[in-house]
């Protein structure tokens, strides 16, 4: 069974970091690629970001390049966000999601969700 | 970037009703289309990819359709455990986007 947990959530200021995980478990992790999705307080879905089950390659929306950045450690099956310059705007339940398969694919199975909340 | 529009943003209907969502990209994209369903509190769960595949449990009152720009999620005889937030999502490239979503409500 595919179980995706986040953590590293919470509150931090303006202009701060944070780093979120996502321990996956019941399949093998190198062989897909995994995405974040947001979601802020009673908006729609946000494709945050991707990466390649190698790692090799890694994909951005727009308005997180320079300030996210996507990695995963096979070593330990997870995969992280390193978000940091956060915005207001950034204020949001962050998804975790196991694609289909490694490329040209879609988020098939997600986590709860982690509560990223940025303000003074 | 491709642009997912979806209607309509909200609709009420009744138990055994049909109600269809439109998702409208604004490039081609072949089939590469995904529906979500998702709850109050809860994480999206996929429904269907390919924009017509049906994932596995999902009940077959649940169908898409499309190809290219315009696509369709169908419910046939709408159920309590159906109402939600509905959205397509796009993976033909990257950015992948989203659609805007599609609340059902009861009538």
């Amino acid at each position: 069974e595919v179980q995706l947990v986040e953590s590293g959530g919470g509150l931090v200021q303006p202009g701060g970091s944070l780093r979120l995980s996502c321990a996956a478990s019941g399949f093998s992790f190198s062989n897909f690629a995994m995405t974040w999705v947001r979601q802020a307080p009673g908006k729609g879905l946000e494709w945050v970001s991707s990466i390649v089950g190698s790692g090799d390659n890694t994909y951005y929306t727009d308005s997180v390049k320079g300030r996210f950045t996507i990695s995963r450690d096979t070593s330990k099956n997870t995969l992280y966000l390193r978000m940091s310059s956060l915005r207001a705007e950034d204020t949001a339940i962050y998804f975790c999601a196991k694609e289909g398969r490694d490329l040209g694919s879609y988020p098939k199975y997600w986590g709860q969700g982690t509560l990223v909340t940025v303000s003074s | 970037d491709i642009q997912m529009t979806q209607s309509p943003p909200s609709l009420s209907a009744s138990v055994g009703d049909r109600v269809t969502i439109t998702c409208r990209a604004s490039q081609g994209i072949s089939n590469f289309l995904a529906w979500f369903q998702q709850k109050p509190g809860k994480a999206p769960k996929s429904l269907i990819f390919a924009a017509s595949i049906l994932q596995s449990g999902v009940p077959s009152r649940f169908s898409g359709r499309g190809s290219g720009t315009d696509f369709t999620l169908t419910i046939s005889s709408l159920q309590p455990e159906d109402f939600a937030t509905y959205y397509c999502q796009h993976y033909f490239t990257y950015p992948r986007t989203f659609g805007q979503g599609t609340k059902v409500e009861i009538k």
